[in-house]
């Protein structure tokens, strides 16, 4: 069965600051990972997805990178801002019905 | 992508009653899904839900409390029957494009039971 772990669970840094938030699953036989972010009480937004045969994907200040072998995938976070400020999850694709299989996410807070 | 609308947002309900969230989306999607994140957790799998079949529950999830319709591509509902305080959570829609590769999510509807 597919397990999705986030480290930290939380992180608080200052304004400015580069990141990484880890993720890592017990199965390596994935089809892609999906990075999200959700702020308090909302619904999810998609970061970036990265399908099995891609090593990163890149989006403005964000870039993941998935190692399928050891099971491992990174959310790098350039020049933090508080307006980054939120939970972000990491999933996997590989639920026996077509779904997601998410881990808990990283509270990320960044002080002005 | 596809955009997704989820109502109600937000609903405070007592315990024994029955609230359907409704879903709908912008195109026609093959995949729907409907997820739950309890207070302080992750999203776990309620059911699929794909049009012109019966929806299919995750174990620990079952129709006669998650009743689920899919009438057409665009829309679907859940709905949380005999309520208890437990089922306080955010209820979520989402849709798989095309290969079910990326999904994308509504903004949810937070139910608190009292």
């Amino acid at each position: 069965k597919q397990e999705v772990t986030q480290i930290p669970a939380a992180l608080s840094v200052p304004e400015g600051e580069n990141l990484v938030l880890n993720c890592s699953f017990t199965d390596s036989a994935i089809y892609n990972l999906q990075w999200f972010r959700q702020d308090p009480g909302k619904g999810l937004t998609s970061l970036l997805l990265i399908q099995s045969s891609q090593r990163e994907q890149t989006s403005g200040r964000l870039n993941a990178s998935l190692d399928k072998s050891s099971g491992r995938s990174t959310l790098y976070i350039a020049a933090s801002q508080p307006g980054d400020s939120a939970t972000y999850l990491c999933a996997v694709y590989g639920g026996s019905q077509g779904n997601l299989i998410f881990g808990k996410g990283t509270k990320l807070s960044v002080k002005p | 992508s596809a955009v997704i609308s989820q109502k109600p947002s937000r609903d405070i309900c007592q315990r024994g009653t029955s609230l359907t969230i409704q879903c709908q989306v912008d195109s026609q999607v093959t995949m729907m899904f409907w997820y739950r994140q309890q207070p302080g957790q992750s999203l776990t799998l309620i059911a699929t839900a794909n049009q012109g079949s019966e929806a299919t529950y995750e174990s620990g999830f079952v129709i006669d409390k998650f009743p689920i319709s899919r009438p057409n591509l665009t829309f679907s509902t859940l709905t949380v029957s005999n309520m208890s305080p437990e089922d306080s959570s955010i209820y979520l829609c989402s849709v798989g494009t095309s290969g079910g590769y990326e999904q994308y999510f509504g903004p949810g509807t937070r139910l608190t039971v009292t």
